[in-house]
């Protein structure tokens, strides 16, 4: 079974600055889809950013970029110039061809003005 | 576009009520729509995997005598929870994929989410 993990309950961040959220995954796939969602308090489930496994190129999408390490296994979130919106909870997710998707616990970002 | 919409978006009943959420693709057909139940805090949890026209395929310890989940068309699928205790009370959570012709396999698809459900049984 495919299994996600992101090792930091809760991360801070200073206004403007640039921070990074680790996950890592364990599959035996070599095709499959990994995905950045924030959550705001709302509760709304907001893509943010994906990556294709068979793509070496890390995607990014403005301030948001991703580290992909496919043979680590490794998948981290990198915001750039922080804002007062990025503040929410972020969750790592994998996808494969079984359909399903499999969520991180969670980070909960916190942005200081 | 990829609009899901998810109704009620809040709900409180009484213990030993049934409770029907509805989940619609507003602006594309899918096939395959997933349920996901949140605790506080905690992450996303896969309850079942709604297919339309046939049986949901439930995760590993999700009663689906409890959980019943009807797919009758390409654009909704409901939820309902039967006989609903306090224990249920949680946010349910459901997603979408586009049907896009032949461009690949549809779990190439991104998930679109509804904005969510909270249920609170008391």
């Amino acid at each position: 079974a495919q299994t996600v993990t992101q090792s930091q309950p809760e991360m801070s961040v200073q206004e403007a600055e640039t921070v990074t959220l680790s996950c890592t995954y364990d599959t035996s796939e070599s095709d499959y889809y990994l995905f950045w969602y924030k959550q705001p308090p709302s509760r709304q489930m907001i893509l943010v950013i994906r990556q294709e496994a068979y793509k070496q190129q890390n995607a990014t999408e403005n301030r948001f970029s991703v580290n992909f390490q496919k043979a680590a296994k490794s998948f981290s979130l990198k915001i750039s110039d922080s804002q007062l919106g990025d503040a929410a909870m972020y969750f790592c997710a994998y996808r494969s061809g079984n359909n399903d998707m499999r969520f991180g616990a969670g980070t909960r970002l916190t942005v200081k003005p | 576009g990829a609009v899901v919409s998810q109704h009620p978006s809040w709900v409180i009943c009484k213990s030993g009520t049934s409770v029907k959420i509805e989940c619609r693709s507003l602006d594309f057909q899918a096939t395959t729509m997933f349920w996901y139940r949140q605790f506080p805090k905690q992450s996303l949890m896969l309850m079942a995997t709604s297919n339309e026209g046939s049986k949901a395929t439930y995760e590993q310890g999700v009663e689906k005598d409890k959980f019943l989940i009807n797919h009758a068309s390409l654009t909704l699928s409901t939820l309902t929870v039967t006989s609903a205790h306090p224990e249920d009370s949680s946010f349910y959570i459901c997603s979408a994929s586009k049907i896009i012709g032949t461009a690949g396999p549809m779990w190439h698809q991104p998930q679109h989410f509804g904005d969510g459900t909270r249920l609170s049984i008391l």
